[in-house]
């Protein structure tokens, strides 16, 4: 089954606590983003990577990092959280790249709280 | 600043009726545009997209451009419980910028 798998699905941590969320998609996509979703201020992006070791800043890339060593695979890394960070996170991707193209596959999502 | 804008809010219809949700964007070299459903918790799903002028039709869904006016447009025609979500607009700008701008989301709630 074509998926994108993002793990934990729930997350509380405290501030300063470094921490990865993880996505893995099986359907050899070349292009995988981040993006949080906060009330009232919808999606907005945090980082993309067009292919393996390509990475780029989205709009909110402040606090986060990102690497991109295998296709399949695109983690979220927060060195030190902080409680702004606290969000529902969405790993997405896409096989196609270019104006054309958009986020086709979403993971479930994961809830973090920085206490 | 490029900026979709959705109206927030929630747009009730009776089962059955034709639900309209709305997107305008300022960017005039937006050139590809997305519908998004999310339902409560749920991550999004890709449900219609559009390039070009006019309308397209997939099922009970129509989605309308005009590149003139800056906005499109969902229909849903024969709208059903099931289809009570939160409506994601999304649009991509031309050149070499990759990112995507979401619309904050429409809330649809179809009433039995």
């Amino acid at each position: 089954e074509a998926q994108v798998t993002q793990n934990p699905r729930y997350l509380i941590t405290v501030t300063g606590k470094k921490l990865t969320v993880t996505c893995s998609q099986n359907m050899n996509h070349e292009y995988m983003s981040w993006y949080r979703q906060d009330p009232g201020l919808g999606l907005r992006q945090i980082y993309y990577s067009m292919n393996v070791e390509v990475t780029d800043k989205g709009d909110v890339p402040e606090g986060y990092k990102v690497s991109r060593k295998e296709k399949r695979n695109f983690p979220l890394i927060l060195e030190s959280p902080s409680p702004n960070q606290t969000s529902l996170y969405f790993c997405a991707s896409s096989l196609l790249t270019g104006i054309y193209s958009t986020e086709a596959f979403f993971g479930q999502g994961t809830r973090l709280t920085v206490v | 600043q490029k900026e979709v804008e959705q109206n927030s809010g929630p747009l009730s219809v009776p089962e059955g009726a034709i639900a309209s949700l709305n997107c305008t964007y300022s960017d005039r070299g937006s050139q590809s545009f997305f519908w998004y459903r999310q339902y409560s918790g749920k991550s999004p799903e890709l449900i219609m997209f559009i390039y070009s002028n006019g309308d397209k039709e997939d099922g009970r869904f129509t989605a309308q451009l005009n590149k003139a006016s800056q906005y499109v447009s969902l229909l849903i025609r024969d709208s059903q419980p099931s289809d009570s979500a939160t409506y994601l607009c999304a649009v991509r700008v031309g050149g070499s910028n990759y990112k995507l701008t979401f619309g904050k989301g429409t809330l649809l709630t179809v009433n039995p």
